[in-house]
């Protein structure tokens, strides 16, 4: 079945720890999106790639890195630069850029302790 | 910048009622809209989405959602709901001619009484 697979569902990490979310996508799909979502707040963008190799910061992107090295992965580190990391993380891809059609993971929960 | 606005955080209706969510956008032209829908601790999925043409659009579940350019408003609505479409529902927007971002809504929770 063609989708989105995001791992691990949960993660721990301690403070100061570095920590990538994986994201795959088996739809053949150009464009790839990052989300966080905190209650009461929606999802706000963090980071999208529209190609391989190329990927441009959204609204949040201080304490995060990607990378897209193939069209199928988009993997988020999260840093220890960024000061409340825990969250639910959404990957979501969209077949171009135009329409913006986005089709979802299931999500990451994120606890820092 | 585009911004969405879904004035309603909670709702409660009874099973059988009918439904309607508010979603209201900010934006200088005509944008995509989309309405997702997210179980507890779960990804979105897609509803129903608005590009051009007939201001009403049908989605899965039931769902329909009318745009109304002159309000700037994209309500979703349900005839009669059942007990297994209490969820969050989120309103998003985005942009037209290029551009890949969505801009969502802080979302609705829906809860349903039997």
């Amino acid at each position: 079945d063609g989708g989105i697979t995001q791992s691990p569902k949960y993660l721990f990490r301690k403070e100061g720890q570095n920590v990538t979310l994986s994201c795959e996508q088996n739809l053949n799909h150009d464009a790839m999106y990052w989300y966080r979502q905190d209650p009461g707040q929606g999802l706000r963008l963090i980071y999208y790639s529209q190609i391989v190799n190329d990927f441009q910061k959204g609204d949040i992107a201080e304490g995060y890195s990607v990378s897209r090295e193939k069209k199928e992965s988009f993997p988020l580190t999260v840093t220890s630069a960024q000061k409340n990391p825990t969250a639910f993380y959404l990957c979501a891809s969209s077949i171009d850029r135009d329409t913006n059609e986005a089709f979802f993971g299931q999500g990451t929960r994120l606890t820092v302790v | 910048a585009q911004s969405v606005t879904q004035p309603d955080i909670h709702i409660t209706v009874s099973e059988g009622a009918s439904l309607e969510l508010r979603c209201n956008y900010s934006y200088g032209a005509t944008p995509y809209l989309f309405w997702y829908v997210q179980s507890p601790g779960q990804g979105l999925q897609l509803l129903l989405k608005y590009f051009s043409g007939d201001t009403l659009v049908q989605g899965i579940k039931g769902f329909e959602a009318e745009f109304k350019r002159s309000q700037s408003s994209f309500n979703l609505r349900k005839p009669s709901v059942h007990w297994s479409d209490a969820a969050e529902y989120f309103c998003a927007v985005g942009l037209t001619g290029g551009g890949n971002k969505l801009t969502f809504g802080t979302g609705t929770q829906l809860k349903v009484e039997l």
